[in-house]
C-alpha cells in the first residue's frame, strides 16, 4: 500500500487566491482527518470524515475553509481566499475503526505558505 | 479527550534507553493511551497503545501504571534516527472519533 497520498508536497500562492490540497486515503479506512500544523499551535484537528461523512467541522478556523470528501478514495481541503496566517503544513491522515492495529496513518504533509 | 502532561524535552545517548513520561491523571476506563512520534517535516507516524497492560512491539514497550494514571513510553536501544517529538495521547479505543495531539516531548538522541 502506498500510504496516504497529499499533494501538492509543497505549495505558494498569493493573498487571495484560492488553494485546494488534495489526499487519497488508505484504501479500505473509513476515517480521514483533515489536521494543520504550526509552530504556534501545534498539531490541530480542523475536520474528520467517517464513511466520506462528515462528522466534527468544528476546528475548521472559518468559512474561508472548506472540505469535501465525494468518495472514499479521494478528500479536498479547500481556502478561499487565502491569507498569510493560512501558511503552515496541512496533514491528512486515515484509520479503519475496526482495525486492529489501532492508529492513524499520516500523509507527508502539503506545505503551505500565502504571500 | 483525556489531557495529558509531557515535558518539553529529554536528551539520550545513542544506544541507550530512552524512557519518555507521561502523565494523563484524568484517563477514563474506557480510554486508550497511544504514542505517536512525528520526524523532523514528517506526518506523525504511531508507536503503539495500551489499556491497562503493558505492550511491547517492534517499535516500543508501553508500560501503563497499574492507576493508569500515568505511563513510559521506552525505546530499548535509541538511535539517532528516533530524534523526533514523540506525541501521548488518551481516547476512546476504537479508531473511531478524533484524536487530540498536545505539545510531545522532543526527544534528542545524541552520539
Amino acid at each position: 500500500d502506498a500510504g496516504v497520498i497529499q499533494s501538492p508536497r509543497h505549495e505558494v500562492t498569493e493573498m487571495g487566491q484560492e488553494v485546494t490540497l488534495r489526499c487519497k486515503p488508505i484504501s479500505g479506512h473509513d476515517y480521514l482527518f483533515w489536521y494543520r500544523q504550526t509552530m504556534m499551535r501545534g498539531l490541530e484537528l480542523l475536520i474528520y470524515f467517517n464513511n466520506n461523512v462528515p462528522i466534527d467541522d468544528s476546528g475548521m478556523p472559518e468559512d474561508r475553509f472548506s472540505a469535501k470528501m465525494p468518495n472514499a478514495s479521494f478528500s479536498t481541503l479547500k481556502i478561499q481566499p487565502s491569507e498569510p496566517r493560512d501558511s503552515a503544513v496541512y496533514f491528512c491522515a486515515s484509520s479503519l475503526a475496526s482495525s486492529g492495529r489501532r492508529g492513524y496513518t499520516f500523509g507527508s504533509g502539503t506545505r503551505l505558505t500565502v504571500v | 479527550d483525556a489531557k495529558t502532561t509531557q515535558p518539553t524535552s529529554m536528551d539520550c545517548a545513542e544506544g541507550r534507553a530512552a524512557n519518555l513520561p507521561c502523565n494523563h491523571s484524568t484517563i477514563s476506563g474506557n480510554e486508550y493511551v497511544y504514542w505517536y512520534r512525528q520526524i523532523h517535516s514528517q506526518g506523525p507516524q504511531y508507536i503503539i497503545h495500551g489499556l491497562k497492560n503493558n505492550e511491547t512491539n517492534e517499535m516500543a514497550s508501553l508500560i501503563i501504571t497499574e492507576d493508569r494514571k500515568s505511563s513510559t513510553l521506552i525505546l530499548p536501544h535509541a538511535t539517532l534516527r528516533d530524534t523526533a517529538v514523540y506525541y501521548c495521547i488518551v481516547r476512546e479505543g476504537t479508531n473511531a472519533g478524533k484524536s487530540t495531539f498536545g505539545d510531545g516531548t522532543t526527544l534528542t538522541v545524541k552520539p
